[in-house]
């Protein structure tokens, strides 16, 4: 059974930077998803086990993936956060030849706030 | 970015009910959608991907059709652990998009 679990803050103010991680069973490619309060689901991007990188072009500018693989663990960074990217932040695993979400943590709410 | 376009954006239905959920590309994405089961303060779930195969676990009530540009979610016989808001993603092209959500309430 894969895990994933997210951690890290829960409040950030506005203008910083948001920093998740998240550890990880299984692979080799993962991604980032969130979910705004009342909206739908919003790709962040990936990351393959060796760190190669793919980003919404929505956040290319702002948002920074890695990967440890000595602590299975992922990290996301997203900087100079509004109010818009509250949201709860998911990781999530995809299935082997199919760029579809398999195994997902539970989410991680983070609120931008001052 | 291929738009994905659910309707409708809920439904109320009652146990038994059969349930039916469409997702409309903004352009062809041949067989690659998914759908996915969220409830709050839960893990989402995998339902069904490449429009029509079964994920792992997933019951059968659960079926998927379509090709090109529209898709359906068919729930064939609604049971009280279905009660959920439902989205499909399409995986043919970066970046992925996801539809706006379909909630299934109790009637």
């Amino acid at each position: 059974q894969v895990q994933l679990q997210e951690s890290g803050p829960g409040l950030v103010k506005p203008s910083e930077t948001l920093s998740l991680t998240c550890t990880v069973s299984g692979g080799p490619y993962w991604s980032w998803i969130r979910q705004p309060a009342g909206r739908g689901l919003e790709w962040i991007g990936r990351i393959y086990t060796t760190g190669i990188t793919n980003y919404n072009p929505s956040f290319k500018s702002r948002v920074t993936m890695s990967i440890d693989t000595s602590k299975n663990q992922l990290s996301l960074k997203l900087s100079s956060v509004t109010a818009a990217d509250t949201a709860v932040y998911y990781c999530a695993k995809e299935r082997i030849s199919v760029t579809v979400f398999d195994s997902w943590g539970q989410g991680t709410l983070v609120t931008v706030s001052s | 970015d291929i738009q994905m376009t659910q309707s409708p954006s809920s439904v109320s239905a009652s146990v038994g009910d059969r349930v039916t959920i469409t997702c409309r590309a903004s352009q062809d994405i041949s067989s690659w959608l998914a759908w996915y089961q969220l409830k709050p303060g839960k893990a989402p779930t995998l339902l069904i991907y490449a429009t029509s195969r079964l994920q792992s676990g997933v019951p059968s009530r659960f079926t998927g059709s379509g090709s090109g540009t529209d898709f359906t979610l068919t729930i064939s016989s609604l049971q009280p652990e279905d009660f959920a808001t439902y989205y499909c993603q399409q995986s043919n092209s970066f970046p992925l998009t996801f539809g706006g959500g379909t909630k299934v309430e109790i009637k």
